[in-house]
């Protein structure tokens, strides 16, 4: 499968907990995106890098998250004391400078869940 | 700030019927418009793009539609089928294309 991969699919945690979440994106993508979902509504966005760059963060992005990119090829999202309003599903997708980026693809998500 | 929104949340047709999903955005200087389709369980899937210098585009049993008079655009879908059932979501591209902004989303359920 050449798609976009992440892992875990689903994580429970307890409030206060961290947890980290890996995306792997197309091999040959260089734009990485991580987005926010919550029952019944559309994605939100939350940061992107391009290569090993984080280019743009959202308000959304509270300081209890971060999120890296090391080499510009698998990234990971750290949530830090994790909170009931945390619980959501974590999208990543990525996209590549051959469709000007407009087409992004996105991974099967994480489910989180903050007990 | 820049928003899109669904006119219905949930859509129900029968297997065979024609579906229609519509989508109003807020940007009148938006230039390019995306629906996804999002089953259970899965990330959003792309289905069809459009251009704002388009009036119409078609692709695979599914034509968007978009009118920029009145800042609204829908997805057709032709013939529809069990395998349609899904949340449809419309999106613009915002901050040079560096990220999504995805309405709330239009579940269309399919019934035989």
């Amino acid at each position: 499968d050449t798609g976009v991969s992440q892992d875990p699919r689903h994580k429970i945690t307890k409030r206060g907990q961290n947890v980290t979440f890996r995306c792997d994106p197309i091999s040959e993508h260089n734009r990485l995106y991580w987005y926010r979902q919550t029952l019944g509504q559309g994605p939100e966005f939350l940061t992107y890098f391009q290569n090993e760059a984080q280019l743009e963060k959202s308000r959304l992005l509270s300081d209890r998250f971060s999120a890296e990119r090391p080499k510009g090829s698998f990234s990971t999202l750290e949530i830090q004391r994790t909170e009931q309003g945390d619980s959501a599903m974590y999208l990543c997708a990525s996209s590549s400078p051959g469709t000007n980026y407009n087409e992004q693809f996105f991974g099967p998500g994480t489910r989180l869940t903050v007990l | 700030g820049e928003s899109v929104g669904l006119h219905l949340p949930t859509l129900s047709v029968q297997e065979g019927d024609n579906s229609i999903i519509n989508c109003a955005y807020s940007n009148s200087a938006s230039d390019y418009f995306i629906w996804y389709k999002q089953e259970s369980g899965k990330g959003p899937q792309f289905i069809i793009d459009i251009r704002s210098n388009m009036d119409k585009r078609q692709g695979q049993r599914v034509t968007v539609l978009l009118n920029k008079t009145v800042k609204h655009l829908s997805l057709q879908i032709a013939a529809t089928q069990p395998g349609d059932s899904a949340v449809y979501f419309c999106a613009v591209p915002s901050g040079g294309y560096n990220k999504l902004i995805f309405g709330a989303g239009t579940r269309l359920a399919v019934h035989p």
